[in-house]
């Protein structure tokens, strides 16, 4: 079955430093998202691209944030100058259809970014 | 605004036992429901998921979970568990947005 990848599994990264968390979503897939969990609380949505573009964000995902798929297979985050509590785990998810496409998400096996 | 609530954190179970995960949400219209599973370590993965037709749906692993709209309720039940299901289980929903509202988690520990 196919599956969404995300590399790397564990990210390590000073304060203030910029970080890029990297996923192939399925490669029919249309939808990509980022959610994360922080150590013991629940998924939280940041955003979702289509065609390009933002569809949508949560207030999570300021400025700091974006998103980008460089090329045809890969869609990535980015952390500009990461904070202590941008800790967390990163989850890549892919759809085939938006919200009202009765097509759910897939998500990959996530990346821990730890801030020092 | 969408919500979810799993009202128990942890739930222990004997092996073999029957098992129901509850799970409330809050929407407007009529949602999308999923259950996804995240053993230890692991990512998120999809047991069963609700969008319109018949309420009882059945999923991955023995699962099934059925969505009562009277009850704004989506429960998810299994009849008989195994040492392998021990995990921590989210419900969600989504709706005219692209976003899932995950909830806070149930964390299923089974006895030998």
């Amino acid at each position: 079955e196919p599956e969404v990848t995300q590399t790397p599994s564990h990210q390590v990264t000073q304060m203030g430093q910029e970080v890029i968390l990297r996923c192939v979503p399925i490669s029919n897939h249309l939808y990509f998202y980022w959610y994360r969990q922080i150590l013991g609380q629940k998924v939280e949505f940041l955003v979702s691209f289509y065609n390009n573009e933002i569809s949508e964000k949560s207030e999570i995902f300021d400025d700091q944030f974006s998103v980008e798929r460089p090329d045809g297979s890969n869609f990535t985050l980015k952390i500009r100058s990461t904070k202590l509590e941008d800790s967390a785990m990163y989850f890549c998810a892919s759809s085939g259809g938006g919200a009202r496409s009765n097509q759910p998400q897939h998500f990959g096996d996530g990346t821990r970014l730890s801030i020092l | 605004a969408q919500s979810v609530t799993q009202p128990d954190i942890h739930i222990t179970v004997s092996e073999g036992a029957s098992l129901e995960l509850r799970c409330n949400y809050s929407y407007g219209a009529t949602p999308y429901l999923f259950w996804y599973v995240q053993s230890p370590g692991q990512g998120l993965q999809l047991l069963l998921k609700y969008f319109s037709g018949d309420t009882l749906v059945q999923g991955i692993k023995g699962f099934e979970a059925e969505f009562k709209r009277s009850q704004s309720s989506f429960n998810l039940r299994k009849p008989s568990v195994h040492w392998s299901d021990a995990a921590e289980y989210f419900c969600a929903v989504g709706g005219e947005f692209d976003k899932i509202i995950f909830g806070k988690g149930t964390r299923l520990h089974i006895l030998p």
